[in-house]
């Protein structure tokens, strides 16, 4: 079945520093997804992309698919303590998502 | 409130017990899923819905049980519950198939 890989699994930060996570996926993707989790939280949306080659920005955070359509990548420019937590991308499989394993993004001030 | 609800928040059981956990959404989503959340597993899919009355088997479903008679409850039962299923277990919701999941904010479940 599809697997949906994240790396690195951790990543500690000076705050201030960029960070990137990037999602690979076996099988070519309708869409993906991503979501961050804070410590001792529950998943939270991002965002959704669909289109091949699609970059969408959120303020510091920009969100890049694939010209294949089978990786992603999520990027922090000067992450801030806020960003603490664990980001995941997500593809579709069957009527749900298939969850990458996340990566942890630790702050320090 | 609107939005989707976990319940217990925390809970404790004996092996061998059985056990439910409580997922209530008020948006009236067709799609509704369990997750488990376990170190360096990530979420994995137990099971999900696409509406009232059906179900189906995710990536783990041994030991659990689900059901759906209304739209907007989507019990997860454990028959009898073992300490491997020690987790974290989300609950989430969706509108469309695929689409942006909405969690609730999970249940932490400790079988000793």
């Amino acid at each position: 079945g599809q697997q949906v890989m994240q790396i690195p699994q951790y990543q500690h930060v000076q705050e201030g520093e960029d960070f990137t996570t990037y999602c690979n996926s076996s099988t070519t993707l309708s869409n993906i997804q991503w979501y961050k989790q804070r410590p001792g939280g529950h998943p939270v949306f991002l965002i959704q992309l669909v289109k091949s080659g699609e970059v969408k920005k959120q303020k510091r955070l920009t969100f890049q698919f694939g010209e294949a359509k089978k990786n992603s990548s999520l990027h922090i420019t000067a992450t801030q303590t806020t960003d603490v937590g664990t980001y995941f991308c997500a593809g579709p499989s069957g009527y749900a998502l298939n969850f990458g394993k996340g990566t942890s993004l630790l702050v320090t001030p | 409130d609107a939005g989707i609800t976990q319940s217990p928040r925390y809970k404790i059981t004996e092996t061998g017990r059985q056990v439910t956990l409580m997922c209530h959404q008020t948006w009236s989503h067709s799609y509704m899923f369990w997750y488990r959340q376990d170190l360096g597993h990530g979420l994995r899919l137990i099971y999900y819905s696409a509406a009232a009355d059906i179900t189906d088997k995710g990536e783990v479903p041994d030991g659990y049980v689900v059901s759906r008679s209304k739209t907007e409850n989507f019990p997860l039962t454990l028959e009898s519950a073992t300490r491997s299923q020690t987790s974290v277990y989300f609950c989430a919701s969706s509108e469309r198939v695929r689409g942006e999941a909405f969690f609730g904010q999970g249940t932490r479940l400790t079988v000793v």
